[in-house]
């Protein structure tokens, strides 16, 4: 019943390593992000799709590559993982609306890189 | 691109006290302001959000005020309780419209029974 759901919900791993997050929202809307919380619980935006085409890449590393097979999946693979990527990595989706709609978040996926 | 920042960054309140957290931002065409509750462990979740047509908004014991000449808005909660204390952040959009959400840095609100 989960509205935005993502996983893994924790995912640890080496440096180095490649490792993948998938996300999918059942509640038919049509732009998804990915976003990043820090230990200091600043949430930053990463990327954001609109109907399965990439509109925002913020200055993320290219190791960092989201795929949209179609607008209710939103995944993420991230490559040669460093000790810097840890975080909680939260994908968010929102229906698009001429006054500004609401974020809707998955659980987040707690990522450590040791 | 936008610019929001929160104050303050920790807040401490007696139980049954009010608590303001408040933000401002950069983009005068901004029109949607979201405040989001996040506990601990969790993901954050929409409480209350105000679009720029209005200049208050209410929802029980919280409510947000915008001011759109000084560029501000503001999260209240009133009678507070235990189960209040979370990080509290607001947040608006990047450009006007559908853009992504700019994040302020949060405020870490305790409640003191």
């Amino acid at each position: 019943d989960t509205a935005v759901s993502q996983t893994p919900k924790y995912l640890v791993t080496q440096m180095g390593n490649d490792k993948s997050i998938k996300c999918e929202q059942n509640l038919g809307h049509d732009t998804m992000y990915w976003y990043k919380q820090d230990s200091k619980k600043f949430l930053k935006i990463m990327f954001s799709y609109n109907n399965k085409e990439l509109i925002i890449n913020e200055t993320v590393p290219n190791r960092f590559s989201p795929k949209s097979p179609d607008k209710a999946h939103l995944n993420l693979h991230i490559n040669s993982l460093e000790l810097g990527d840890s975080a909680v990595y939260f994908c968010a989706s929102r229906q698009a609306r001429g006054m500004g709609s609401p974020l809707h978040f998955g659980n987040g996926t707690r990522l450590t890189v040791t | 691109g936008e610019n929001v920042e929160q104050h303050p960054s920790t807040l401490s309140v007696q139980e049954g006290d009010s608590a303001v957290i408040k933000c401002t931002y950069s983009d005068s065409a901004s029109n949607y302001f979201p405040w989001y509750k996040q506990e601990l462990g969790k993901r954050p979740q929409l409480i209350i959000d105000i679009r720029s047509n209005v200049g208050e908004k209410k929802d029980q014991r919280i409510a947000v005020t915008l001011n759109k000449t000084a560029k501000h808005f503001s999260l209240h909660i009133t009678e507070t309780q235990p189960e209040d204390s979370a990080v509290y952040f607001c947040a608006a959009p990047r450009n006007s419209g559908n853009t992504p959400l700019v994040f302020g840095k949060g405020t870490r609100l305790s409640v003191i029974a």
